[in-house]
């Protein structure tokens, strides 16, 4: 069974960009969770979808966002980017919804670099 | 607020020395505990969980971790690590209300040959 897949695995833009990751989770897998990694912040909670709902968000300002389509594939939106931004961007899928009992399985990630 | 420290940054072991990583985690409800691996250049892996029953749990590779409650622990051990084993550990809990995994800053573990 294939993993989770995200595209593009390396992303370079501008400050003020806006941009757009994707991640395929797992086949049957219909909950996904996306997750910023920084050195100095380490790995953080974004936001977490399940049928085309979000069902929770991390403490991360409006500029970033997210859907879920009706297959399980699901975008992250990045509006307005800062440098800040710059992160490896992870998603995770898990069969329910990512809460007791259940086990995320973690894609390669989106390398972003804002410059 | 909910956290996760992982009190080494960097361990340098020698191959076939033990290892012993420590997790502690804040929350005072009921937990899911994980330890994910990162090896060079590949993406986080599980490498075991905990949800319920023995708090001594087994995962991939010969690595174990015992869930200590009062001490809001969950150290991961291994008795005799190999080269293969260099890669970054990160500890993460969830609550058992939440969804959102809480991850620690994580581990470097260095084995040399």
């Amino acid at each position: 069974k294939a993993g989770v897949t995200q595209t593009p695995r390396y992303l370079i833009k501008t400050r003020g960009q806006q941009v757009t990751l994707s991640c395929s989770p797992i086949s049957g897998h219909r909950s996904v969770s996306w997750y910023q990694q920084t050195p100095g912040q380490g790995l953080q909670f974004l936001f977490e979808y399940f049928s085309e709902t979000q069902r929770n968000k991390g403490n991360f300002p409006g500029r970033f966002s997210g859907r879920q389509f009706s297959n399980s594939r699901s975008e992250m939106n990045v509006s307005t980017l800062e440098l800040g931004d710059s992160a490896l961007y992870l998603c995770a899928s898990s069969l329910a919804p990512a809460g007791s009992q259940e086990t995320q399985y973690f894609g390669p990630g989106t390398r972003l670099l804002v410059l | 607020a909910q956290s996760v420290s992982q009190h080494n940054h960097h361990v340098i072991l020698s191959e076939a020395a033990s290892l012993e990583l420590g997790c502690n985690y804040s929350y005072g409800g009921t937990v899911n505990l994980f330890w994910y691996v990162q090896y060079p250049g590949q993406h986080l892996q599980l490498l075991l969980k905990y949800f319920s029953g023995d708090p001594l749990v087994k995962g991939i590779k010969g690595f174990e971790a015992e869930f200590i409650k009062s001490k809001f622990s969950f150290n991961l051990r291994k008795p005799s690590v190999q080269w293969s084993d260099t890669a970054e550990y990160f500890c993460a809990f969830r609550s058992q209300a939440g969804t959102a995994l809480i991850f620690g800053k994580g581990t470097t573990l260095s084995v040399s040959s």
